[in-house]
Protein backbone atom coordinates (compact mmCIF):
# COMPACT_ATOMS: atom_id res chain seq x y z
CA UNK A 1 0.00 0.00 0.00
CA UNK A 2 1.52 3.38 -1.04
CA UNK A 3 0.79 5.91 1.80
CA UNK A 4 2.55 8.38 4.58
CA UNK A 5 3.56 6.84 7.81
CA UNK A 6 4.32 8.72 10.98
CA UNK A 7 5.70 7.82 14.60
CA UNK A 8 5.52 7.59 16.89
CA UNK A 9 1.58 8.24 17.46
CA UNK A 10 2.48 9.47 20.67
CA UNK A 11 5.18 11.51 22.18
CA UNK A 12 6.11 13.00 25.82
CA UNK A 13 8.49 15.12 25.95
CA UNK A 14 10.50 16.67 28.89
CA UNK A 15 11.69 19.99 29.79
CA UNK A 16 15.17 20.69 27.79
CA UNK A 17 14.72 17.60 25.81
CA UNK A 18 14.68 17.59 21.81
CA UNK A 19 12.46 15.08 20.38
CA UNK A 20 12.24 13.56 16.59
CA UNK A 21 8.77 12.62 15.00
CA UNK A 22 9.43 10.32 11.73
CA UNK A 23 7.46 10.93 8.59
CA UNK A 24 8.06 8.37 5.52
CA UNK A 25 6.73 7.95 2.42
CA UNK A 26 6.54 5.75 -0.54
CA UNK A 27 4.16 7.58 -3.21
CA UNK A 28 7.66 9.13 -4.80
CA UNK A 29 6.16 12.47 -3.84
CA UNK A 30 9.30 15.29 -3.92
CA UNK A 31 7.53 17.69 -2.36
CA UNK A 32 7.00 16.70 1.77
CA UNK A 33 5.95 19.12 4.70
CA UNK A 34 4.96 19.49 8.16
CA UNK A 35 2.64 21.21 9.85
CA UNK A 36 0.91 22.15 13.41
CA UNK A 37 -2.30 22.05 14.51
CA UNK A 38 -4.04 23.41 17.48
CA UNK A 39 -7.45 22.72 18.90
CA UNK A 40 -9.85 25.05 16.87
CA UNK A 41 -6.97 26.57 14.41
CA UNK A 42 -6.23 25.30 11.08
CA UNK A 43 -2.88 24.13 9.69
CA UNK A 44 0.30 26.11 10.51
CA UNK A 45 2.76 25.11 8.40
CA UNK A 46 6.70 24.60 10.26
CA UNK A 47 8.80 23.64 6.95
CA UNK A 48 8.91 22.23 3.91
CA UNK A 49 11.07 20.70 1.23
CA UNK A 50 10.42 20.75 -2.36
CA UNK A 51 13.38 18.03 -3.43
CA UNK A 52 16.06 16.00 -1.45
CA UNK A 53 18.81 18.28 0.15
CA UNK A 54 16.40 21.29 0.32
CA UNK A 55 14.16 22.54 2.67
CA UNK A 56 12.74 26.20 3.24
CA UNK A 57 11.03 27.60 6.82
CA UNK A 58 7.47 27.98 6.82
CA UNK A 59 5.07 30.44 9.18
CA UNK A 60 6.20 28.66 12.29
CA UNK A 61 9.91 27.51 12.13
CA UNK A 62 11.11 28.87 15.28
CA UNK A 63 12.12 26.05 17.62
CA UNK A 64 12.17 23.01 15.13
CA UNK A 65 14.76 21.77 12.47
CA UNK A 66 14.58 19.34 10.03
CA UNK A 67 16.47 17.57 7.34
CA UNK A 68 15.69 16.03 3.66
CA UNK A 69 18.40 13.55 3.11
CA UNK A 70 16.54 10.67 1.19
CA UNK A 71 13.23 11.18 -0.86
CA UNK A 72 11.16 9.17 1.19
CA UNK A 73 11.75 10.45 4.58
CA UNK A 74 11.73 14.28 6.24
CA UNK A 75 12.00 14.15 10.44
CA UNK A 76 11.01 16.66 11.99
CA UNK A 77 12.84 17.73 15.83
CA UNK A 78 11.17 19.94 18.26
CA UNK A 79 13.93 21.27 20.17
CA UNK A 80 14.27 22.54 23.71
CA UNK A 81 13.56 26.26 22.08
CA UNK A 82 10.08 25.51 21.63
CA UNK A 83 9.07 26.77 24.50
CA UNK A 84 4.59 25.13 23.68
CA UNK A 85 4.85 21.87 21.71
CA UNK A 86 2.15 20.80 22.78
CA UNK A 87 0.01 19.98 19.86
CA UNK A 88 -0.91 17.24 16.85
CA UNK A 89 1.90 17.55 14.08
CA UNK A 90 1.04 16.58 10.57
CA UNK A 91 3.03 15.28 7.88
CA UNK A 92 1.90 15.48 3.82
CA UNK A 93 3.31 15.09 0.93
CA UNK A 94 2.42 16.38 -2.69
CA UNK A 95 3.47 15.60 -6.39
CA UNK A 96 2.83 18.25 -9.11
CA UNK A 97 0.79 17.50 -11.75
CA UNK A 98 -0.43 19.48 -14.34
CA UNK A 99 -4.01 19.48 -15.20
CA UNK A 100 -5.65 17.71 -18.36
CA UNK A 101 -2.59 15.84 -18.46
CA UNK A 102 -2.62 13.30 -15.35
CA UNK A 103 -5.78 11.60 -16.04
CA UNK A 104 -8.42 10.63 -13.17
CA UNK A 105 -5.43 12.01 -10.90
CA UNK A 106 -5.65 15.55 -8.86
CA UNK A 107 -2.82 17.39 -7.59
CA UNK A 108 -3.43 17.76 -3.70
CA UNK A 109 -1.51 16.89 -0.34
CA UNK A 110 -1.86 13.55 1.49
CA UNK A 111 -1.17 13.30 4.86
CA UNK A 112 -0.04 10.82 7.64
CA UNK A 113 -2.11 9.83 10.28
CA UNK A 114 0.02 12.35 12.65
CA UNK A 115 1.82 12.52 15.90
CA UNK A 116 0.55 14.14 19.34
CA UNK A 117 3.00 15.78 20.65
CA UNK A 118 2.59 16.30 24.95
CA UNK A 119 4.65 17.87 27.35
CA UNK A 120 5.58 16.15 30.88
CA UNK B 1 -1.08 38.25 1.46
CA UNK B 2 -2.48 34.56 0.38
CA UNK B 3 -5.35 33.81 3.11
CA UNK B 4 -8.41 31.97 3.39
CA UNK B 5 -11.18 32.20 5.65
CA UNK B 6 -13.75 29.50 5.89
CA UNK B 7 -17.56 29.79 7.40
CA UNK B 8 -19.53 29.31 9.56
CA UNK B 9 -17.02 27.72 12.24
CA UNK B 10 -19.54 24.96 13.07
CA UNK B 11 -23.03 24.07 12.10
CA UNK B 12 -25.21 21.67 13.22
CA UNK B 13 -27.44 19.74 10.29
CA UNK B 14 -30.42 17.05 10.83
CA UNK B 15 -29.85 14.25 8.97
CA UNK B 16 -31.39 15.14 5.64
CA UNK B 17 -30.97 18.69 6.03
CA UNK B 18 -29.08 20.29 2.78
CA UNK B 19 -26.39 23.30 3.53
CA UNK B 20 -23.34 24.74 2.10
CA UNK B 21 -19.95 25.56 3.64
CA UNK B 22 -17.99 28.77 2.47
CA UNK B 23 -14.18 28.91 1.76
CA UNK B 24 -13.52 32.58 0.98
CA UNK B 25 -9.48 33.03 -0.61
CA UNK B 26 -7.55 35.91 -1.88
CA UNK B 27 -4.57 34.43 -3.62
CA UNK B 28 -1.40 35.94 -5.83
CA UNK B 29 -2.22 33.58 -9.41
CA UNK B 30 -4.48 30.11 -7.85
CA UNK B 31 -2.89 26.96 -9.13
CA UNK B 32 -5.59 24.78 -6.75
CA UNK B 33 -8.31 24.74 -4.60
CA UNK B 34 -8.04 21.95 -2.28
CA UNK B 35 -11.02 20.28 0.33
CA UNK B 36 -10.05 17.93 3.10
CA UNK B 37 -12.22 16.14 5.42
CA UNK B 38 -10.78 15.34 8.94
CA UNK B 39 -12.27 12.74 11.71
CA UNK B 40 -11.05 13.94 15.00
CA UNK B 41 -7.02 12.68 15.91
CA UNK B 42 -6.28 11.98 12.29
CA UNK B 43 -4.79 13.61 9.20
CA UNK B 44 -7.16 14.90 6.42
CA UNK B 45 -8.45 13.28 3.79
CA UNK B 46 -8.53 14.47 0.39
CA UNK B 47 -12.07 15.39 -1.52
CA UNK B 48 -11.55 17.69 -4.20
CA UNK B 49 -9.19 19.83 -6.42
CA UNK B 50 -10.31 22.89 -7.90
CA UNK B 51 -8.46 24.23 -11.22
CA UNK B 52 -10.10 27.53 -11.94
CA UNK B 53 -13.69 29.39 -12.09
CA UNK B 54 -16.67 27.57 -12.82
CA UNK B 55 -15.44 23.94 -12.04
CA UNK B 56 -17.59 21.91 -10.20
CA UNK B 57 -17.00 18.16 -8.60
CA UNK B 58 -19.20 16.07 -7.29
CA UNK B 59 -18.85 12.58 -4.80
CA UNK B 60 -21.55 10.97 -3.40
CA UNK B 61 -23.42 13.87 -1.06
CA UNK B 62 -20.50 16.26 -2.12
CA UNK B 63 -20.34 19.11 -4.23
CA UNK B 64 -17.60 21.45 -4.88
CA UNK B 65 -18.04 24.74 -6.69
CA UNK B 66 -15.60 27.66 -7.46
CA UNK B 67 -15.19 31.07 -8.35
CA UNK B 68 -12.83 33.89 -8.44
CA UNK B 69 -13.14 34.50 -4.99
CA UNK B 70 -14.80 32.01 -2.89
CA UNK B 71 -15.37 28.14 -3.11
CA UNK B 72 -18.85 26.37 -1.68
CA UNK B 73 -18.91 22.70 -0.61
CA UNK B 74 -22.46 21.86 -1.10
CA UNK B 75 -23.89 18.99 1.35
CA UNK B 76 -26.83 17.31 -0.15
CA UNK B 77 -29.03 15.03 2.25
CA UNK B 78 -26.09 14.84 4.70
CA UNK B 79 -26.06 11.77 6.89
CA UNK B 80 -24.65 11.45 10.84
CA UNK B 81 -21.25 9.89 9.38
CA UNK B 82 -20.57 12.99 7.38
CA UNK B 83 -19.90 14.36 10.89
CA UNK B 84 -16.78 15.74 10.53
CA UNK B 85 -13.70 18.95 9.84
CA UNK B 86 -14.22 19.79 6.69
CA UNK B 87 -10.70 22.15 5.61
CA UNK B 88 -10.11 24.29 2.35
CA UNK B 89 -6.51 25.22 1.15
CA UNK B 90 -5.28 27.14 -1.75
CA UNK B 91 -2.06 26.82 -3.43
CA UNK B 92 -0.63 30.19 -5.24
CA UNK B 93 0.98 29.78 -8.79
CA UNK B 94 4.88 29.23 -8.27
CA UNK B 95 4.68 28.35 -4.79
CA UNK B 96 5.10 25.00 -3.02
CA UNK B 97 3.14 26.41 0.05
CA UNK B 98 -0.45 25.01 0.69
CA UNK B 99 -2.69 28.40 2.81
CA UNK B 100 -4.95 26.43 4.65
CA UNK B 101 -8.43 28.39 6.62
CA UNK B 102 -9.39 26.81 10.09
CA UNK B 103 -12.09 24.73 9.23
CA UNK B 104 -16.00 24.23 9.58
CA UNK B 105 -16.83 21.33 12.12
CA UNK B 106 -20.27 19.80 11.17
CA UNK B 107 -22.45 17.85 12.84
CA UNK B 108 -25.11 15.59 11.57
CA UNK B 109 -28.28 14.58 13.96
CA UNK B 110 -29.67 11.43 13.79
Amino acid sequence: DGGITQSPKYLFRKEGQNVTLSCEQNLNHDAMYWYRQDPGQGLRLIYYSQIVNDFQKGDIAEGYSVSREKKESFPLTVTSAQKNPTAFYLCASSIDLTPGLAGDLQETQYFGPGTRLLVL
Amino acid sequence: EDQVTQSPEALRLQEGESSSLNCSYTVSGLRGLFWYRQDPGKGPEFLFTLYSAGEEKEKERLKATLTKKESFLHITAPKPEDSATYLCAVRASGTYKYIFGTGTRLKVLA
